[in-house]
């Protein structure tokens, strides 16, 4: 079974430019969420979609956004960016909705802003 | 503030010892996982704690979870090499479906 694919894994930006990652979960797993990980910061939540539908959102600025697909792939997109964006950002999708914790993540796709 | 306490955030040891990783909160949780990530991967689930009070043992690996559902704990008995990657817990609230909370991550290395 293949796990949760995230495209692209490394991508270099500027200040001011945007950016749109992928995520492709589980077979069958209808719920994908989306975390930033930061040596300072750890891994925070940025939001949570189940059948197209985004039921729950972290405390970030509204540049930060996402969408699901009829087919529960994900996006999540990025505009105007800062420095501080630069970050490893996680997608992982869960076969129970979410509902126990239980996530299966990507590999990750790795942002630095320059 | 960190709602997720985890402690030590560095842990360095030699093979055969053994070590604790707690993980603190004054928040309760319906859930709380415990992952661990090797670098350039993403986290990869242990285990998953549910009832106040259990305890899970995977391997050289036990779990604890709090009577009060607020902290846990994770153990792991005579460590070696392969132990070496970064621990992390995660705590799901009541009614917060899909949403975790992280502790910081516990980084831990052990030497031959």
């Amino acid at each position: 079974k293949a796990g949760v694919t995230q495209t692209p894994r490394y991508l270099i930006k500027t200040r001011g430019q945007q950016v749109t990652l992928s995520c492709s979960p589980i077979s069958g797993h209808r719920s994908v969420s989306w975390y930033q990980q930061t040596p300072g910061q750890g891994l925070q939540f940025l939001f949570e979609y189940f059948s197209e539908t985004q039921r729950n959102k972290g405390n970030f600025p509204g540049r930060f956004s996402g969408r699901q697909f009829s087919n529960s792939r994900s996006e999540m997109n990025v505009s105007t960016l800062e420095l501080g964006d630069s970050a490893l950002y996680l997608c992982a999708s869960s076969p129970t909705g979410g509902s126990t914790g239980e996530l299966f993540f990507g590999e990750g796709s790795r942002l630095t802003v320059l | 503030t960190q709602l997720l306490e985890q402690s030590p955030q560095f842990l360095s040891i030699q093979e055969g010892e053994n070590l604790t990783v707690y993980c603190n909160s004054s928040s309760v949780f319906s859930s709380l996982q415990w992952y661990r990530q090797e670098p350039g991967e993403g986290p990869v689930l242990l285990v998953t704690v549910v009832t106040g009070g259990e305890v899970k043992k995977l391997k050289r690996l036990t779990f604890q979870f709090g009577d009060a559902r607020k902290d846990s704990s994770l153990h792991i008995t005579a460590a070696q090499p392969g132990d070496t990657g970064l621990y992390l817990c995660a705590g799901l609230l009541y009614n917060q479906g899909g949403k975790l909370i992280f502790g910081q991550g516990t980084e831990l290395s052990v030497k031959p």
